[in-house]
């Protein structure tokens, strides 16, 4: 059974960083391309970061480049995301995704639970 | 950037009737599409992807069309499970900058 959970979510002042962690199981974490998605209190859901199966590519929504890192350790089965100089918009739940259907990213079959990061002084 | 739109943002409708729900790309997307239905408090679900294609273990009142531009979902006989909100999501361009619908909330009338 394919699961995702994060973890590392929590309080932080405006300006402040966080590591979101994603552990993976129930797959081969290294053949398929990981994603971060966001989503807001009562808002939408929002596209933050793709990273390829190597780390060779990485891809990030504007609102958190030269801010926000995706990184992966496949040995650990395990997604991360390096969040620095966090701002009150960048509060929501953070969720780790995949599809397990194809290599390439695309839609997502797979989610985890989410992790909550409010940014507040 | 794909700004994708979705219509309406609340539809009412009654169990067991039909609902429509609508999804525009600013852009051709092909079928490079998905629907996911989300739940307070939990995470979303995928329904539909490529446009058409009901995922695992969705039921069939579930389906999904369109290509290109204009994209819609529909749940047929509406169960009192379905009403949630829908959002759909293109995968089409390269580099993979994905985009979200802002969400259809499907409500009981």
């Amino acid at each position: 059974e394919v699961q995702l959970v994060e973890s590392g979510g929590g309080l932080v002042q405006p300006g402040g960083s966080l590591r979101l962690s994603c552990a993976a199981s129930g797959f081969t974490f290294s053949d398929y391309w990981m994603t971060w998605v966001r989503q807001a209190p009562g808002r939408g859901l929002e596209w933050v970061a793709n990273i390829e199966q190597d780390e060779r590519e990485k891809y990030y929504v504007d609102s958190v480049k030269g801010r926000f890192t995706i990184s992966r350790d496949n040995a650990k089965n395990s997604l991360y995301l390096e969040m620095n100089s966090l701002t009150v918009e960048d509060t929501a739940v953070y969720y780790c995704a995949t599809s397990v259907d194809t290599a390439m990213v695309t839609y997502f079959d797979y989610w985890g639970q989410g992790t909550l990061v409010t940014v507040s002084s | 950037e794909i700004v994708m739109t979705q219509s309406p943002a609340t539809l009412s409708v009654s169990p067991g009737e039909r609902a429509t729900l609508s999804c525009r790309a600013s852009q051709s997307v092909s079928s490079n599409l998905a629907w996911y239905q989300q739940k307070p408090g939990q995470a979303p679900r995928l329904l539909i992807y490529d446009a058409s294609t009901r995922a695992t273990g969705i039921p069939a009142r579930f389906s999904g069309s369109g290509s290109g531009t204009d994209f819609t979902l529909s749940i047929s006989s509406l169960q009192s499970e379905d009403f949630a909100v829908y959002y759909c999501q293109q995968y089409n361009n390269w580099p993979p900058a994905w985009s979200f619908g802002q969400g259809t909330k499907l409500e009981i009338k």
